[in-house]
């Protein structure tokens, strides 16, 4: 059983197109997470989310957007992509707020 | 603010020869957790260790030991003996209440071993 499942674990697209990508966790963890990594593996925090309180990292555009229909999901939905969008994305989730963040496989993004 | 730093950006070792990767931090808060996590060539991001700041006892588990210490804001990763298999990227990463328990990561420590 996966515990943290991403799809798609590839996505290539055109500019200027909307995609999602879906994140679900069957740990039962209360907080989840978007990483994005870039080409030269920099991995950086973009949004943090429960069922109370969504933190977004100030250099996130707002072209981004985390949805969650449920404590189970977080969904990450990009608007009007750009090339500088590619990167891998990762989502992850933990029981509460500092505690172990496992992560998902990965999903990369090429924006064409 | 917070920030780590992973000054080995690449590590060249041969098979069964010992290894360490360095991790530097800083932080304000009193309060703050580091980690390891291991990212092989297929991708995916593997938890190796959480430790909490008021705990500084080394952990050894199997090859993999790591050497916490506050006092130059440093959490260690030693491999012994490494194998083939260790070759991946590494990550230090930290978290405290300033950065609401979102992970600060550091650029990551490739290492390579070569049979």
């Amino acid at each position: 059983d996966t515990a943290v499942s991403q799809t798609p674990k590839y996505l290539v697209t055109q500019m200027g197109n909307d995609k999602s990508i879906k994140c679900e966790q069957n740990l039962g963890h209360d907080t989840m997470y978007w990483y994005k990594q870039d080409s030269k593996k920099f991995l950086k925090i973009m949004f943090s989310y429960n069922n109370k309180e969504l933190i977004i990292n100030e250099t996130v555009p707002n072209r981004f957007s985390p949805k969650s229909p449920d404590k189970a999901h977080l969904n990450l939905h990009i608007n009007s992509l750009e090339l500088g969008d590619s990167a891998v994305y990762f989502c992850a989730s933990s029981q509460g707020n500092a505690d172990t963040q496992y992560f998902g496989p990965g999903t990369r993004l090429t924006v064409l | 603010a917070q920030k780590v730093t992973q000054a080995q950006t690449e590590i060249s070792v041969v098979e069964k020869e010992d290894v360490t990767l360095d991790c530097v931090y800083e932080t304000r808060d009193t309060t703050y957790y580091l980690f390891w996590y291991k990212q092989p060539p297929s991708g995916e991001l593997v938890f190796l260790i959480r430790r909490n700041s008021f705990d500084e006892q080394n952990e050894i588990s199997g090859r993999y030991s790591w050497n916490f210490q506050k006092s130059t804001s440093s959490f260690n990763f030693t491999i012994t003996a490494s194998q083939v298999v260790d070759s991946a990227v590494y990550f230090c990463a930290l978290s405290d209440n300033n950065a609401g328990n979102m992970l600060t990561f550091g650029g990551g420590t490739r290492l390579m071993v070569k049979p």
